[in-house]
């Protein structure tokens, strides 16, 4: 089955700095990678994704970009704030219609 | 749109006790899946259901689990008998197509 590795586990940046999590997934054949947004006590919040056949997707401060030949894909968010700290999930969905692998969690605080 | 809607948001109950987890998704998602998460193994899919039907329970623990849907509005989640194992937050999510938006969990304390 599918396969997610996320790195880094934890990420601590200034106000202001930009945040880049990466992602690698096992199956070539995966073809959606969301990417979540958890703040505690809370559920999972959809922030971006992209599919299988878009290289790079921007909304506002967050971009994810796709590298179909090695497999990986990254979520970066620039101009950092305080409210952005919170759990971070990346997630592939491979052949199995629906299934989502999600990565184990990175964990960024932003420090005003 | 309310979102997805789980009861209750909290469960603490004893060991052997029947546990029975509620979830109403989103209006016009055709999706829903039950996931876990603890610290030790993340986010874990339990089971997914397609227009009501269970596409895939290969993430179902053991024969203690058992999920149903029995119209598009409405889920359930049991666990008979609970173990302490089984504590964690369970989510709920729905889906009209690939996207998929969580409800807020249930937190499952089994003393």
């Amino acid at each position: 089955g599918e396969n997610v590795e996320q790195h880094p586990s934890t990420l601590s940046v200034q106000e202001g700095d930009s945040a880049v999590i990466k992602c690698t997934y096992s199956d070539s054949a995966s073809n959606y990678f969301p990417w979540y947004k958890q703040e505690l006590g809370k559920g999972p919040q959809l922030i971006i994704d992209i599919r299988s056949n878009v290289g790079e997707k921007k909304d506002q401060r967050i971009a994810v970009t796709l590298n179909k030949t090695a497999k990986h894909f990254s979520l970066h968010i620039t101009e950092t704030q305080p409210e952005d700290s919170a759990v971070y999930f990346c997630a592939a969905m491979g052949t199995s219609y629906g299934k989502l692998t999600f990565g184990q969690g990175t964990i960024l605080t932003v420090h005003p | 749109d309310a979102g997805v809607i789980q009861s209750p948001r909290h469960e603490v109950t004893e060991m052997g006790q029947e546990v029975t987890l509620r979830c109403k998704p989103i209006s016009g998602h055709n999706s829903l899946f039950w996931y876990r998460q603890t610290m030790m193994r993340g986010l874990e899919l339990l089971i997914y259901f397609n227009n009501n039907v269970p596409i895939d329970d290969s993430g179902m623990p053991e024969d203690r689990f058992s999920a149903k849907m029995p119209n598009a509005s409405f889920s359930t989640l049991k666990i008979q008998p609970s173990e302490p194992r089984d504590s964690a937050v369970y989510f709920c999510a729905s889906s009209p197509g690939f996207e998929q938006y969580f409800g807020p969990g249930t937190r499952l304390t089994v003393t």
